[in-house]
């Protein structure tokens, strides 16, 4: 069965380092997007990703984010420059149809830990 | 808010019980989900319900929905040590380009005891 995947599955970074988390969302999905779920607390909504553009994008998503799609199949989060919260685990997801009643299939994660 | 909000936050039983956690939301949704995530992994998504819909079932899995009181159930029945997870609901929000956002609950926490 097709799912999304994530790497690294793990970033260790210093503050104020860039980093990039990569995603490949499943191969004939439309819709893209990235969530956040700090340590014990509740899954955050960051963006959703459209037709090559930003949908929606959560208070959370500021200057310091950004989304790409650069190829056919690869989607990704960059932070520019990274705070100690930031650290979290950053979940990719995708669906297929256009929105209505469409499950989100959701990646294993990628635990951004920032020293 | 949107959010959705499990209660218990946390739940202990017996292998071969049936286990019962509860969503409630505040705004009118197109669809509610629930999805399972095991400790430190990914989510799963386990039930989509539309708004329009009052029950549905997936194997052991079955979830109710009652718009009016804007709420959901999840009941997993004859569970096993491998249903140990957090449950989450979460509801949609459709966004720009019909985008779907998702909004969580905090979660239930479900121990199965063997």
């Amino acid at each position: 069965e097709p799912e999304v995947t994530q790497t690294p599955s793990h970033q260790v970074t210093q503050m104020g380092q860039e980093v990039i988390l990569r995603c490949v969302p499943i191969s004939n999905h439309l819709y893209f997007y990235w969530y956040r779920q700090i340590l014990g607390q509740k899954v955050e909504f960051l963006v959703s990703f459209y037709n090559n553009e930003i949908s929606e994008k959560s208070e959370i998503f500021d200057d310091q984010f950004s989304v790409e799609r650069p190829d056919g199949s690869n989607f990704t989060l960059k932070i520019r420059s990274t705070k100690l919260e930031d650290s979290a685990m950053y979940f990719c997801a995708s669906t297929r149809a256009l929105g209505l009643a469409s499950a989100q299939y959701f990646g294993p994660g990628t635990r951004l830990t920032v020293l | 808010s949107q959010q959705g909000e499990e209660d218990p936050q946390a739940l202990s039983i017996q292998e071969g019980e049936n286990a019962t956690m509860n969503c409630s939301y505040k705004t009118s949704i197109n669809n509610l989900q629930w999805y399972r995530q095991n400790s430190g992994r990914g989510l799963v998504h386990l039930i989509l319900i539309r708004s329009n819909e009052r029950e549905k079932h997936s194997g052991r899995l079955r979830v109710t929905l009652d718009t009016s009181k804007k709420s959901s159930s999840l009941l997993i029945t004859a569970s096993r040590a491998a249903d140990t997870a957090s449950y989450f609901c979460a509801t949609d929000a459709l966004v720009f380009q019909g985008a779907q956002k998702l909004v969580f609950g905090q979660g239930t926490r479900l121990t199965i005891n063997p």
